[in-house]
């Protein structure tokens, strides 16, 4: 079992410029997350979504853009980057609810928006 | 609306020294509480989960209703703690995770 992988581990972008960052589980999960995190700030939610076809928007959704088209992958867009989308974006996914709940992380994309 | 706040950004403590992360949070129902961890170059992990009433690597947490406080603690602290330490909070339909700022704890030997 890979987990939770992310691809691209790194990348550099203009501003102004498009990409998307690619989110694949292998566990059948059907929970999935995007989240940013900023020194000071933690971990922020984006987007999520509750099963394949469905998205949602989390605490900061706007610049961002999502899509669920297959249960293992969760794509998350960028239309137009800005400087301020400069961070480290982590994917996220679970199945259990409730007190067994525990979401796996992927090892993260850092995004530098220059 | 719910919220978790964790005061400090970082903590240092020398080896074998106790460790307390605090973490408080705002919740209107009844609190599932959690706390990652973040050991570097590594992803973020589960550590322990309120309800478990789990003792991991020699941390644990008690959760306090009464303060709204969910602080994490280890007796002896560790050159290999030092990580940086998320609490996190479990939204009323169980699917959600709600984070703090996240604590960098740095131990010093």
């Amino acid at each position: 079992n890979a987990g939770v992988t992310q691809t691209p581990k790194f990348r550099v972008l203009k501003t102004g410029q498009s990409m998307t960052l690619l989110c694949a589980q292998d566990m059948n999960h059907e929970y999935m997350y995007w989240y940013r995190q900023d020194p000071g700030m933690g971990l922020r939610l984006i987007h999520y979504s509750v099963g394949e076809g469905t998205t949602a928007k989390g605490e900061v959704p706007d610049g961002y853009n999502v899509s669920r088209l297959k249960k293992q992958n969760f794509l998350l867009g960028l239309e137009s980057a800005a400087p301020s989308q400069t961070s480290v974006y982590f994917c996220a996914s679970s199945y259990e609810l409730g007190w067994s709940y525990e979401q796996y992380f992927g090892p993260g994309t850092r995004l530098t928006v220059t | 609306a719910q919220r978790v706040t964790q005061p400090e950004k970082l903590l240092s403590v020398f080896k074998g020294a106790p460790v307390e992360l605090k973490c408080n949070y705002s919740y209107s129902g009844s609190p599932e509480l959690f706390w990652y961890v973040q050991y570097s170059r590594q992803r973020l992990q589960l550590l322990l989960r309120h309800i478990s009433r789990e003792s991991i690597k020699g941390f644990t947490a008690d959760l306090n209703k009464g303060e709204t406080s969910f602080h994490l603690k280890k007796p002896f602290a560790q050159e290999e703690d030092s990580a940086m330490y998320y609490c996190a909070l479990l939204n009323n339909a169980g699917n959600m995770l709600t984070f703090g700022g996240g604590t960098r704890l740095m131990v010093k030997p």
